[in-house]
């Protein structure tokens, strides 16, 4: 089953913050956030395991609530360059079937 | 070092026919999986492997086929060519300490984009 995304999209203006949340009907295990520009491959952002431990980007955050079963994605003082599309993923216990949520449209405006 | 490599970039087909997406890696992953990705939708997993000589469904596997030969490919067999299989293709690999994609990213090939007449 495919993670849950929301919102499915934001519009921002330079400098702005944005909350991409993700959440799941079944447990999560680990967390992927993926960003994809228009044309191009997606392109791993972060991955947060249980347990607290995160891997990734120094300029993006994100939380991880396993008992909730829900992630978030924190962009701050957002820049022209955050726009596209993103995606969580997330596997079963070892990451195999790995699955997308449907993605959430992130349009930064000057 | 190249990374995932898909080839064709781009293909046309016509309803019947058969093809195959190619998808390497150079990386020594164990874990590959191939996605497809309509217009305005996500990624939707196709199949999976875990190794050279395992594969498995995810959650679009009708109409294609898959084998794992060796750990640096992956090809994606459409049988006979439908319509709603116009879509584009990634192909993915990940570092797996357990099998799958748990604690390391997916890299992603550049995509093949298949139309279907």
């Amino acid at each position: 089953q495919q993670p849950v995304q929301s919102p499915q999209a934001v519009i921002l203006r330079e400098g702005e913050d944005a909350v991409i949340n993700c959440s799941s009907s079944k447990a999560l295990y680990s967390v992927h956030w993926y960003r994809q520009k228009h044309g191009e491959a997606p392109v791993f952002l972060m991955i947060l395991l249980k347990g607290g431990e995160q891997k990734g980007h120094d300029k993006i955050s994100a939380s991880f609530n396993e008992k909730k079963q829900q992630s978030s994605l924190y962009l701050t003082a957002s820049q022209l360059s955050y726009s596209g599309t993103y995606f969580c993923g997330t596997g079963d216990n070892y990451g195999q079937n790995f699955v997308f949520g449907p993605g959430t449209r992130l349009s930064v405006l000057p | 070092n190249a990374g995932v490599t898909q080839t064709p970039k781009f293909q046309v087909l016509k309803t019947g026919q058969s093809m195959t997406l190619q998808c390497a890696q150079d990386m020594n992953h164990e874990y590959m999986s191939w996605y497809r990705q309509d217009p305005g939708m996500g990624l939707r997993l196709i199949h999976y492997s875990v190794g050279a000589g395992i594969t498995d469904q995810g959650e679009v596997p009708n109409g294609y086929n898959v084998s794992r030969s060796t750990t640096e490919d992956f090809p994606l067999r459409l049988l006979s060519a439908a319509p709603s299989q116009t879509s584009v293709y990634f192909c993915a690999s990940s570092y797996s300490d357990f099998g799958g994609a748990y604690n390391s990213p997916l890299h992603f090939g550049n995509g093949t984009r298949l139309t279907v007449t």
